[in-house]
């Protein structure tokens, strides 16, 4: 029944490990994004995919990789953790594509990461 | 770049009195979204209201409500008879018409106090 799904909601992990954090949406979207949350509660866009297609890239390390295998999923892949990364990250999906704006965006339940 | 900003990084209200949040924003742009979000101690994400600018009349949502001032670019949330379970992040956030990233102010705690 829960609509956008994050696995795991907790993840500790030593620096330089390799870690993937896995996003599902069953509202039939076709827009999902991952955002980062830091320890000030500050949010910011990562990544937008619209259809299995990368749209929004902001200015994030390619260390962070997203992979869509089918418009209803959007993995996280981080290579070579860093301290920094620690944030909460949370995936969201909404309906509409690029051309359509203002469409409401669903926030999965966030994942806690922990590098240490 | 769009920028938006929550003045206010705490606020508190009495249980079952009113409260209002401030956001600004700045932006270019002529059509574009307003949100309001909720985050509680859960953390999860919980939309509270959303507003379309070329809308004058403002959104309202049950005891939520805007006061959307497009010229002054400001979208502030009424919360109206608090309750205990209003206590949370709330975060203002802005999308424009030809993409879909939300851009989020810093957010405003809200403690409701009994």
């Amino acid at each position: 029944d829960t609509a956008v799904s994050q696995t795991p909601k907790y993840l500790v992990t030593q620096m330089g490990n390799d870690k993937s954090i896995k996003c599902e949406q069953n509202l039939g979207h076709d827009t999902m994004y991952w955002y980062k949350q830091d320890s000030k509660k500050f949010l910011k866009i990562m990544f937008s995919y619209n259809n299995k297609e990368l749209i929004i890239n902001e200015t994030v390390p390619n260390r962070f990789s997203p992979k869509s295998p089918d418009k209803a999923h959007l993995n996280l892949h981080i290579n070579s953790l860093e301290l920094g990364d620690s944030a909460v990250y949370f995936c969201a999906s909404s309906h509409g594509g690029q051309a359509s704006g203002g469409e409401t965006q669903y926030f999965g339940p966030g994942t806690r990461l922990l590098v240490l | 770049a769009q920028t938006v900003t929550q003045s206010q990084p705490e606020m508190s209200v009495q249980e079952a009195e009113t409260v209002t949040l401030s956001c600004t924003y700045d932006t270019s742009e002529s059509d574009y979204y307003l949100f309001w979000y909720k985050q509680p101690p859960s953390r999860q994400m919980i939309l509270v209201i959303r507003q379309e600018a070329y809308k004058q009349q403002n959104a309202t949502e049950n005891r939520f409500s805007v006061n959307f001032q497009k010229a002054a670019k400001s979208f502030s949330l009424k919360i109206s008879d608090s309750q205990l379970g209003d206590a949370a992040m709330y975060f203002c956030a802005y999308t424009h018409n030809a993409g879909n990233m939300l851009t989020f102010g810093g957010g405003t705690r809200l403690m409701v106090k009994p």
